[in-house]
């Protein structure tokens, strides 16, 4: 079964550092999506994106979010100047008729 | 705007016993309703969805859910809970637009 992947697990940096976290979304989906959930708190939504354009996006999406899908199967984001609390698990999800999810990047922001 | 309310943050069985997992939403037109599991260190993954068709929706490992529109529910039960079934479960509802709105979380915890 096609599956979301999304890379890398893990990733650990220093505040004011970009990051950029990386998704593959499903082949044939068009619908792409970013999510987060902080520790301890509700899955939240960051920002959608359809025919290469963002189509909605959270307050949490400010200046210091973008992102981009480069070529014809990643998807990205990029946080520019992070801050301890970006810390958290970072979802990417696509959709064709269903959400589908990738397995997560944690963020740790020291 | 859509919500949802998990009413128990976490639930204790016993194995082999009935799972219940509460679930009221809020929608202002009549809902697409999802609910989603994740295992630990794994992503989410789509147990079940209401989309207007049947009340009654049958998901994987075992899992249904009811959606009754007089009580704004869609709990979430299972007739024997198995060891497995430890995971936190989110209720889940699509706004428009498509994006989902996540409840808090119940952590189902299930005992041997």
């Amino acid at each position: 079964e096609p599956e979301v992947t999304q890379t890398p697990s893990h990733q650990v940096t220093q505040m004011g550092q970009e990051v950029i976290l990386r998704c593959v979304p499903i082949s044939n989906h068009l619908y792409f999506y970013w999510y987060r959930q902080i520790l301890g708190q509700k899955v939240e939504f960051l920002v959608s994106f359809y025919n290469n354009e963002i189509s909605e996006k959270s307050e949490i999406f400010d200046d210091q979010f973008s992102v981009e899908r480069p070529d014809g199967s990643n998807f990205t984001l990029k946080i520019r100047s992070t801050k301890l609390e970006d810390s958290a698990m970072y979802f990417c999800a696509s959709r064709g008729p269903l959400s589908h999810f990738g397995n997560g990047t944690r963020l740790t922001v020291t | 705007a859509q919500s949802v309310t998990q009413l128990d943050s976490h639930v204790s069985v016993s194995e082999g016993t009935p799972v219940l997992l509460r679930c009221n939403y809020s929608s202002s037109y009549s809902p697409s309703l999802f609910w989603y599991v994740q295992h630990p260190n794994k992503g989410l993954q789509l147990l079940l969805k209401y989309t207007s068709a049947a009340t009654l929706v049958k998901g994987i490992n075992g899992f249904e859910a009811e959606f009754k529109k007089s009580e704004t529910s869609f709990h979430l039960t299972k007739p024997s809970a198995h060891m497995s079934d430890a995971a936190e479960y989110f209720c889940v509802v699509s706004d428009k637009g498509n994006k989902l709105v996540f409840g808090a979380g119940t952590i189902l915890r299930v005992k041997s």
